[in-house]
């Protein structure tokens, strides 16, 4: 079956900083996601990552803040901007279409953010 | 505003036993719902799913139910095993094809 990875697995930063989390998958998708899971809560979705084209945000997230990239079909990267202890969360991606059952999403393995 | 609902934080149940696990639901218009399982330190994994227009779907000891009547619908394990031990979200889809996610229930089985 395919493989989606996620980099970093895990991080500790700065507040101020920026991290930058990168997602591949081992074959093409048509759909992926970004989501937030904060710390006792359920999972939040960010954004759909386009290709070719900006993301799409969902309520309460700007790309200002959330900057995504999705150049080609297997893979894309969510950047967390100007961070502060509030982003520390798991950050992950899911995908949906193509090598996967539509309808159906699959996620990545996490990032694992910690701001100090 | 909380579209999708799991009121149980956490259930224990002992091998060998079912696990039914609930959640309901507010938004008529979710065409197809997904139970994920996670553990620590891992993404969610996708166990099984469910379209509206169904009743009934099975996946050798899984089991989701859907009452659309009662927006309610519920993932049944049997046997329980000790390695069903991690927290598992529901999800529904919206008309965007969005996923909306649960709070999450803690299921421990205990051998």
């Amino acid at each position: 079956s395919a493989v989606i990875s996620q980099k970093p697995s895990r991080d500790i930063c700065q507040r101020g900083t920026s991290l930058t989390i990168q997602c591949q998958v081992d074959s093409q998708v048509t759909m992926m996601f970004w989501y937030r899971q904060q710390p006792g809560q359920s999972l939040t979705l960010i954004a759909t990552a386009n290709q070719g084209s900006e993301a799409t945000y969902e309520s309460g997230f700007v790309i200002d803040k959330f900057p995504i990239s999705r150049p080609n079909l297997t893979f894309s990267t969510l950047t967390v901007s100007n961070m502060s202890p509030e982003d520390s969360s798991i950050y992950l991606c899911s995908v949906e279409g193509e090598g996967f059952s539509s309808y159906e999403q699959y996620f990545g393995p996490g990032t694992r953010l910690t701001v100090t | 505003d909380q579209q999708v609902k799991q009121n149980s934080p956490s259930l224990s149940v002992q091998e060998g036993r079912i696990s039914i696990l609930n959640c309901d639901y507010t938004n008529s218009m979710f065409d197809y719902f997904l139970w994920y399982k996670k553990y620590p330190a891992e993404g969610p994994t996708f166990l099984i799913s469910i379209s509206s227009i169904k009743d009934k779907n099975e996946d050798g000891r899984f089991t989701v139910f859907l009452n659309k009547s009662a927006k309610h619908l519920s993932l049944h394990i049997v046997p329980s095993q000790p390695g069903d031990s991690a927290v598992y979200f529901c999800a529904a889809r919206n008309q965007g094809g969005k996923l909306i996610f649960g709070q999450g229930t803690e299921l421990s089985v205990k051998p």
